[in-house]
């Protein structure tokens, strides 16, 4: 099993561009995760799935951010227009229902200047 | 929604020191994890742990659900065991687990 696979590791881009972050769960995980990592606010969650369907994404932060799902072996985050204050690592979670064990993605690091 | 504290919030130790993390939660719990996230980065999961006691070599950790807190051990500590712990607490009427703010932990040889 590779694991949660995540792409691309690094991402650097100018401020209002469109940036996307992309995520392949585990194999016959039905739940996945988005989750953004700073210094100032820790781990927050982001966007939650549940069989490929967006369940709660109270935390997305603002429309220039969207998730989507199209089948049960890959997703994308995409900011647009990024700016600065998007710089994070995003992780990627998935499990095999939403209160069973996480595996994390080796997150993917972005820096907008 | 439930809410998560972890103490101590740093903790610098020499190699072959044992420890105690803390992870107190706010309400009764579905499921609790621990997961130790490296100096890389990457985030690893430890145990999913919602009662009872696990163990996993060096590591061990307990979950008293009804006094709504867990405990992780690390006996012998490595340089390797550096990095930062974090547990996450499902509860409180969500199906989603809360992290905590973590604790990070340095393991000096």
């Amino acid at each position: 099993d590779a694991g949660v696979i995540q792409s691309p590791r690094h991402e650097v881009t100018e401020m209002g561009q469109e940036v996307t972050l992309r995520c392949k769960p585990i194999s016959g995980h039905n739940s996945l995760f988005w989750y953004r990592q700073t210094m100032m606010r820790g781990l927050e969650l982001l966007i939650y799935f549940n069989n490929n369907v967006p369940i709660d994404d109270s935390g997305m932060p603002e429309d220039r951010f969207s998730a989507k799902m199209p089948n049960a072996s890959f997703s994308t985050l995409k900011i647009q227009p990024s700016e600065p204050r998007d710089s994070a690592v995003y992780f990627c979670a998935s499990s095999f229902d939403p209160g069973a064990g996480y595996t994390f993605g080796s997150g993917t690091r972005l820096t907008v200047v | 929604g439930i809410q998560v504290e972890q103490s101590p919030p740093d903790l610098i130790l020499q190699e072959g020191a044992n420890s105690t993390l803390r992870c107190n939660f706010s309400d009764s719990v579905n499921n609790l994890q621990w997961f130790h996230q490296n100096p890389w980065g990457q985030l690893i999961n430890l145990f999913y742990i919602p009662s009872g006691t696990k163990q996993n070599g060096r590591l061990s950790a307990t979950t008293v659900a009804t006094e709504r807190y867990s405990l992780l051990y690390i006996s012998s500590s490595q340089t390797t065991d550096s990095g930062v712990y974090f547990c996450a607490a499902e509860g409180g009427g969500s199906y989603i687990p809360t992290f905590g703010r973590g604790t990070s932990l340095i393991v000096h040889p």
